[in-house]
C-alpha cells in the first residue's frame, strides 16, 4: 500500500504570511493528489484535486505543486480563516491512503 | 445539490459487527464515473481511507482492512452500506462518507459524519 508522510505534523504560523506543507508517497502517484482542510468538529474540505487544480470555489491564495512522489500545499498569504488542519490524500492505487495531517496554529 | 448523510449506531460492543448506511441526494450511483467512499477518523487522530465503490459496482478496500469490511449500494435507495465485523474499542471514530467523481477523483463532497463508540 502507498504511505503518504506529510510535513511539518504542525506549522505556527501569522496571518499574511506564506504557508508551506510537504507531503511525500512511497510511490509515484503521477499527479493524482489531493489535498482538504478540515476544522473541528466538521468534515474535511476538498481544496486541491489532480495535485494543483483549484476546487471551485476555494480562494486563489490556496495552490498545489508537484508530481511523482513528492507534492505542495501553499497558502500565499494566510488569513484568520485558514487556521485549520490540512490532509493530503493520495487516490493512484487500487485504494487510497491520506497523510497524518498538518495543523496549521497562530503563532 | 449533492448531499451525504451517514446513519447507524452510536454504540456499539466489541466484537459486534457494525452496519453503517449512507444516504445521499442530488446524484445517481448509476451514473458512470460516480463513487462513494467510505472514510474514518478517530478522535484526535487522522483521517483514514476505508472502502470505495462504484457505478458499475467496483468495490476498493483498505488492505488493512479488507476481511472485516463489505461496502454495498442499493441504488434505487440512494444508499451505500458499509459493515464491519468484529469492532474494536480501537474502531472508535467518526465515521464519513463522501461522493467521488472521475473528474476529481477525489472526495468532493462529504457527508457530517456520524460519531461510532466501541465499548462494553
Amino acid at each position: 500500500d502507498i504511505q503518504m508522510t506529510q510535513s511539518p505534523s504542525t506549522l505556527s504560523a501569522s496571518v499574511g504570511d506564506r504557508v508551506t506543507i510537504t507531503c511525500r508517497a512511497s510511490q509515484s502517484l503521477s499527479n493524482w493528489l489531493a489535498w482538504y482542510q478540515q476544522k473541528p468538529g466538521k468534515a474535511p474540505k476538498l481544496l486541491i484535486y489532480k495535485a494543483s487544480s483549484l476546487e471551485s470555489g476555494v480562494p486563489s491564495r490556496f495552490s498545489g505543486s508537484g508530481s511523482g512522489t513528492e507534492f505542495t500545499l501553499t497558502i500565499s498569504s494566510l488569513q484568520p480563516d485558514d487556521f485549520a488542519t490540512y490532509y493530503c490524500q493520495q487516490y493512484n492505487s487500487y485504494s487510497g491512503t491520506f497523510g497524518g495531517g498538518t495543523k496549521v496554529e497562530i503563532k | 445539490q449533492i448531499t451525504l448523510k451517514e446513519s447507524g449506531p452510536t454504540l456499539v460492543k466489541p466484537t459486534q459487527t457494525l452496519t453503517l448506511t449512507c444516504t445521499f441526494s442530488g446524484f445517481s450511483l448509476s451514473t458512470s464515473g460516480v463513487g462513494v467512499g467510505w472514510i474514518r477518523q478517530p478522535p484526535g487522530k487522522a483521517l483514514e481511507w476505508l472502502a470505495l465503490i462504484y457505478w458499475d459496482d467496483d468495490k476498493r478496500y483498505s488492505p488493512s482492512l479488507k476481511s472485516r469490511l463489505t461496502i454495498t449500494k442499493d441504488t434505487s435507495k440512494n444508499q451505500v452500506v458499509l459493515t464491519m465485523t468484529n469492532m474494536d474499542p480501537v474502531d472508535t471514530a467518526t465515521y464519513y462518507c463522501a461522493h467521488r467523481t472521475t473528474f476529481h477523483g477525489a472526495f468532493d463532497i462529504w457527508g457530517q459524519g456520524t460519531l461510532v463508540t466501541v465499548s462494553s
